[in-house]
């Protein structure tokens, strides 16, 4: 099955720096890859997410990034602010697969 | 505004005792799934439901089942509990109709931390 590795598994930053999670995957038939931030306490929410046949996407401060021939996609914050301190998720789907990597604890200093 | 909620937050129960977790959905989506939540292991599937009384094994299905009588509601049933199973269970649900029903967008139900003694 699919086997999403991500890294880093905590990342520290101050305020306004950028902060860049990694993630790969196995399944080169997945053609979808989300991101779910999760605040603590709090439920998975979606942030952003990106198909197979787009190569980038950006929503303000975050963007998405996916290189498909290396099997790998990565998730931009910029100018971090305290309030993106949170545990970040990503996955990667297929049809038939829904894996999702063990998340990254962002914490963004004042 | 999709609104997922779940029967509890918290929930103590002893090993061997049966435990059911209800999750239920107000924006009549087809697909509804209950994962669980461990520190380091992220979020793992335990079973999928893309329509009433249909279900799909997920990555960790073992000593779980699952009940969809109605569309709105998706039950996780844990059998005879273990202290294996002490997690935070969280539910999702997503709109469905697609052919790719995993990608659709999903919404989190706040979750249930089970704590089995």
């Amino acid at each position: 099955g699919e086997n999403v590795e991500q890294h880093p598994s905590t990342l520290s930053v101050q305020e306004g720096d950028s902060a860049v999670i990694k993630c790969t995957y196995s399944d080169s038939a997945s053609n979808y890859f989300p991101w779910y931030k999760q605040e603590l306490g709090k439920r998975p929410q979606l942030i952003i997410d990106i198909r197979s046949n787009v190569g980038e996407k950006k929503d303000q401060r975050i963007a998405v990034t996916l290189n498909k021939t290396a099997k790998h996609f990565s998730l931009h914050i910029t100018e971090t602010q305290p309030e993106d301190s949170a545990v970040y998720f990503c996955a990667a789907i297929g049809y038939s697969t829904l894996t999702f990597g063990k998340g990254t604890m962002l914490l963004v200093s004042p | 505004d999709v609104k997922v909620t779940q029967s509890s937050r918290y929930l103590v129960k002893r090993t061997g005792e049966k435990v059911f977790l209800e999750c239920v959905q107000d924006m009549d989506h087809e697909n509804m799934f209950w994962y669980r939540q461990d520190p380091g292991l992220g979020l793992r599937l335990i079973y999928f439901s893309y329509d009433v009384k249909m279900k799909e094994k997920g990555d960790i299905p073992e000593g779980y089942s699952v009940s969809r009588e109605k569309k709105e509601r998706f039950s996780l049933i844990l059998e005879s509990a273990s202290t294996n199973q002490t997690s935070m269970y969280l539910c999702a649900s997503s709109f469905g109709g697609s052919s790719q029903p995993y990608t659709d967008t999903q919404y989190f139900g706040p979750g249930t931390r089970l704590t089995v003694l």
